[in-house]
């Protein structure tokens, strides 16, 4: 099974607003990322998770919050978000992060910020 | 720094012709590539990944894709495109040891019947 799951899969909030994204995956990796996507546009990388621990924070304004609670668990929280953070946001996994296995992209999380 | 550049943000093609995709990669160590699909208002699928073992990699759904050393490239191909090939293909790269993907810009494919 080379599945990876979010939820939920589509997101409307408000500037005001605190919610999560969730990400599960149960194939044994040891690495989680979360990528950001804008319309016609490649994913752009925003953090690595190596052995549960952050290993890369591509520059991710602090309201995005990531948490890897477990080794199949990753979180994306978020708080007072702009419009402009509206986007796809996927989380993949990877067999070992010291190496470059191929990554398994889950379906994303379409959010909308109003 | 490593870069990916795929050639073309649009491609055309007739069902039943081929399909071409150009990815040209910038480095100077060969770099692990990848080929990924993204159907519309989905995640990324790998179609293909090209690792040093073998220069013409065979994916799923009948693509494969060459690594040309010499020419920097790792073109993808199709030989007879069907309309469910109608999507987004993204061409990446990551160094050898190591887990941080560089995308090209991507190259959507349409069908036509």
């Amino acid at each position: 099974d080379t599945e990876v799951t979010q939820t939920p899969k589509h997101l409307v909030m408000g500037m005001t607003n605190k919610k999560s994204l969730k990400c599960e995956q149960h194939m044994g990796h040891r690495a989680m990322y979360w990528y950001k996507q804008k319309a016609k546009k490649p994913p752009e990388l925003m953090f690595v998770y190596s052995y549960e621990k952050l290993s890369i924070n591509e520059s991710v304004p602090s309201r995005f919050s990531p948490e890897c609670p477990n080794s199949s668990l990753l979180n994306l929280h978020l708080h007072a978000l702009q419009p402009e953070d509206s986007a796809l946001y996927l989380c993949a996994s990877s067999q070992d992060p010291t190496a470059s296995y191929e990554q398994y992209f889950g379906p994303g999380t379409r959010l909308t910020v109003t | 720094a490593q870069s990916v550049t795929q050639l073309g943000s649009h491609v055309s093609v007739s069902e039943g012709a081929l399909v071409l995709l150009r990815c040209n990669y910038s480095s100077s160590v060969p770099p692990y590539l990848f080929w990924y699909v993204q159907y519309p208002n989905q995640g990324l699928q790998l179609l293909l990944k090209y690792t040093s073992a073998a220069t013409l990699v065979k994916g799923i759904n009948g693509f494969e894709a060459e690594f040309k050393k010499s020419e920097t490239s790792f073109h993808l191909t199709k030989p007879s495109a069907h309309m469910s090939d109608a999507a987004e293909y993204f061409c990446a790269a990551s160094k050898a040891a190591g887990n941080k993907l560089t995308f090209g810009g991507g190259t959507r494919v349409l069908v036509k019947p």
